[in-house]
């Protein structure tokens, strides 16, 4: 089946640590995307990638990092720079209808 | 400034009864409008999606959702709602060129009365 594959489901992150979450889907999609998501918040754009070597800072870049050396993968780095880190995020994707987003299942950081 | 208002934090609805959560935008261009839905740990599925032509809009799980320009909402509704669709529901709006530029609503939470 295609999707798109978030893991761990669970993260701790002890002071100082970066943290990487993995992102994988197998849709052929060319643009992906990761959202941060706050209680009682919507879904703020973190980076976002249309093609592979390219990506831009969305809303809230500060304290991560992305890289996206193959289509399929697009993990997302949680600086220590990142000084509330503690959140879901979510990873998506897009297709030819770039409108439609895709979602994983999500993963939970915390701060240890 | 483009954004999304959701002015229901939480609604609690009985089994069997009908349903309209509401969703107004302010957005320069002609909008795209979408509804999301999240069980909780989940991430967000498309519940239904507005691009242009007929103003109500049919979606998933029996859910419809419609267009009044007039008043800048995108309200969804459903006839009678079942303990499953107890979940987070976002109201969201784009543009065609890039999901990038989708903006989220803050979610409306919706419990089901048995």
């Amino acid at each position: 089946d295609g999707g798109i594959t978030q893991s761990p489901k669970y993260l701790f992150r002890k002071e100082g640590q970066n943290v990487t979450l993995s992102c994988e889907q197998n849709l052929n999609h060319d643009a992906m995307y990761w959202y941060r998501q706050d209680p009682g918040q919507g879904l703020r754009l973190i980076y976002y990638s249309q093609i592979v070597n390219d990506f831009q800072k969305g809303d809230i870049a500060e304290g991560y990092s992305v890289s996206r050396e193959k289509k399929e993968s697009f993990p997302l780095t949680v600086t220590s720079a990142q000084k509330n880190p503690t959140a879901f995020y979510l990873c998506a994707s897009s297709g030819t209808g770039r409108e439609k987003l895709f979602f994983g299942s999500g993963t939970q950081l915390s701060v240890l | 400034a483009q954004s999304v208002t959701q002015p229901d934090i939480h609604i609690t609805v009985s089994e069997g009864a009908s349903l309209e959560l509401r969703c107004n935008y302010s957005y320069g261009a002609t909008p795209y409008l979408f509804w999301y839905v999240q069980s909780p740990g989940q991430g967000l599925q498309l519940l239904l999606k507005y691009f242009s032509g007929d103003t109500l809009v049919q979606g998933i799980k029996g859910f419809e959702a419609e267009f009044k320009r007039s008043q800048s909402s995108f309200n969804l509704r459903k006839p009678s709602v079942h303990w499953s669709d107890a979940a987070e529901y976002f109201c969201a709006v784009g543009s065609y060129s890039s999901a990038s530029k989708i903006i989220f609503g803050s979610g409306t939470r919706l419990s089901i009365r048995p």
